[in-house]
């Protein structure tokens, strides 16, 4: 089975400070994603990533960076957290032998005070 | 612009019968279709996935349709039973060859005892 971690299931960071959200994969996957889900507007892809150090931004890339250094390691960084980030964070990976479904982890429900 | 809606917030069904969401799409040529479940607090899990040249997928009690011309994806479940209560998202991905996912809102579907 595919297994996919997030470091935190609850984090709570104030106004300005950097937050690192972590997601790893154990399946080899090349792809890896970043969303955010808020109710009301679903699903929507922050930013994605098709190989090592390789990125491409998905509809909402503003105020968030990432960084994929490991196959199995994807990181979300908000550079400088707003209370508009306030929000659960999912992150997916997908590309098991050619197949296009998404393994989603738990989600991290962050607030921003 | 590309737009995904799935027919209504909120569905609820009497258990044993069976149960039918929508996913209608708008300026879309998606070479394939999936469907996902998604617990409260949980991260989506895939469902089904359904190629552009394919009509119809079954799984157990599960079954979709994909008509391009209509551009429409049915959901079915028979025999609904409680444990099917969850809200289901549909997914399209956003071109031939591309791993890139656009979510709808999704349904919450309510099966009563």
């Amino acid at each position: 089975d595919v297994k996919v971690t997030q470091s935190s299931r609850y984090l709570v960071k104030r106004t300005g400070e950097k937050v690192f959200l972590e997601c790893v994969q154990d399946m080899d996957h090349e792809n890896m994603f970043w969303y955010r889900q808020d109710p009301g507007l679903g699903l929507r892809l922050i930013y994605f990533s098709y190989d090592v150090k390789m990125k491409e931004k998905g509809d909402i890339p503003e105020g968030y960076s990432v960084s994929r250094e490991k196959k199995e390691r994807f990181s979300l960084i908000l550079e400088s957290a707003s209370t508009n980030q306030t929000s659960m964070y999912l992150c997916a990976s997908s590309g098991e032998q050619g197949r296009y479904e998404q393994y989603f982890g738990p989600g991290t429900r962050l607030t921003v005070t | 612009s590309q737009k995904i809606e799935q027919n209504s917030e909120a569905l609820n069904i009497q258990e044993g019968k069976t149960a039918t969401l929508t996913c209608n799409y708008t300026n879309y040529s998606p070479a394939y279709l999936q469907w996902y479940r998604q617990d409260p607090g949980r991260g989506p899990v895939f469902l089904l996935l359904i190629r552009e040249n394919e009509k119809e997928k079954r799984k157990e009690r599960l079954k979709v349709t994909f008509d391009t011309t209509l551009k429409q994806s049915l959901f079915h479940i028979t025999a609904s039973q409680p444990a099917d209560s969850a809200t289901y998202l549909c997914a399209l991905g956003r071109g031939a060859g591309s791993y890139q996912l656009t979510f709808g809102k999704g349904t919450k579907l309510s099966v009563i005892p």
